[in-house]
C-alpha cells in the first residue's frame, strides 16, 4: 500500500513565524500535491510538483512556497504565517503519466496560527 | 475548465437503508471521476473511479457509483448503509483532455453522510 506521511498531526505557531510542513511518500510517485481543507470549501490546491525541483502553482499559492529536493519529499512553507492560514493541510501523491490514477493522501496536519 | 458539484451538504439515512450521495461534473472532454471518503481527523481514502467502460463502478466497502453521461452525474450508492459509513465524502473530476499539471483533480465541497440506528 502507498504510504504518505505528514510529519505533524497538529501544529500551533504564531503570526509571522516561518512554518514548514513536511510530507514523505514511499511509492516512488512522481506527482506530489499540497491542499488545504476548510469547511464548506472542500479541498483547494496550493502547489504541486511533477518531478524533483519542479513545481507549479495551484489555485491558492499566495503566502506559500514549496520545496522538492528529493523525489519522496515535498515541503510546504508558510513564509510569514498569518491567522487566515489556520487550516487542515493535506499532502497527496500519485503516479505521473497516467491521469486516471488516484491520488493517495496523508492524514493531514491541523495547523493553528495564533 | 473542469468543475464538480455536490449539491447536498449532508445526507441522513437509517442503517440498513440504501444511500445515495450526489455528484455532478463539468468538463470539456471525457471525465475521469473519483470518490473519496474522509473519516474524522484522517486524510482522504480512495473509494472508486470511473475511467471508461461499464457505467456502474464497484469500489471499496460495498460502495458503487453510477456514471451517467447525459446527466453529467456520478452518484455514489450503497444498497445497505452501516453506521460505520458515517463520514465526509468527496467527488473529484479530471478532464481526460487536460494536458500538463500532473493529474490535477478538482474536488467537490464534500457531503457529510450520517447513518443512524
Amino acid at each position: 500500500d502507498v504510504k504518505v506521511t505528514q510529519s505533524s498531526r497538529y501544529l500551533v505557531k504564531r503570526t509571522g513565524e516561518k512554518v514548514f510542513l513536511e510530507c514523505v511518500q514511499d511509492m516512488d510517485h512522481e506527482n506530489m500535491f499540497w491542499y488545504r481543507q476548510d469547511p464548506g470549501l472542500g479541498l483547494r490546491l496550493i502547489y504541486f510538483s511533477y518531478d524533483v525541483k519542479m513545481k507549479e502553482k495551484g489555485d491558492i499559492p499566495e503566502g506559500y512556497s514549496v520545496s522538492r529536493e528529493k523525489k519522496e519529499r515535498f515541503s510546504l512553507i508558510l513564509e510569514s504565517a498569518s491567522t487566515n492560514q489556520t487550516s487542515m493541510y493535506l499532502c497527496a501523491s500519485s503516479l505521473q503519466g497516467w491521469s486516471n490514477q488516484p491520488q493517495h493522501f496523508g492524514d493531514g496536519t491541523r495547523l493553528s496560527i495564533l | 475548465a473542469q468543475s464538480v458539484a455536490q449539491p447536498e451538504d449532508q445526507v441522513n439515512v437509517a442503517e440498513g437503508n440504501p444511500l445515495t450521495v450526489k455528484c455532478t461534473y463539468s468538463v470539456s472532454g471525457n471525465p475521469y471521476l473519483f470518490w473519496y471518503v474522509q473519516y474524522p481527523n484522517r486524510g482522504l481514502q480512495f473509494l472508486l473511479k470511473y475511467i471508461t467502460g461499464d457505467n456502474l463502478v464497484k469500489g471499496s466497502y460495498g460502495f458503487e457509483a453510477e456514471f451517467n453521461k447525459s446527466q453529467t452525474s456520478f452518484h455514489l450508492k450503497k444498497p445497505s448503509a452501516l453506521v460505520s459509513d458515517s463520514a465526509l465524502y468527496f467527488c473529484a473530476v479530471r478532464d481526460e483532455g487536460l494536458t500538463g499539471g500532473g493529474n490535477k483533480l478538482t474536488f467537490g465541497t464534500g457531503t457529510q453522510l450520517k447513518v443512524e440506528l
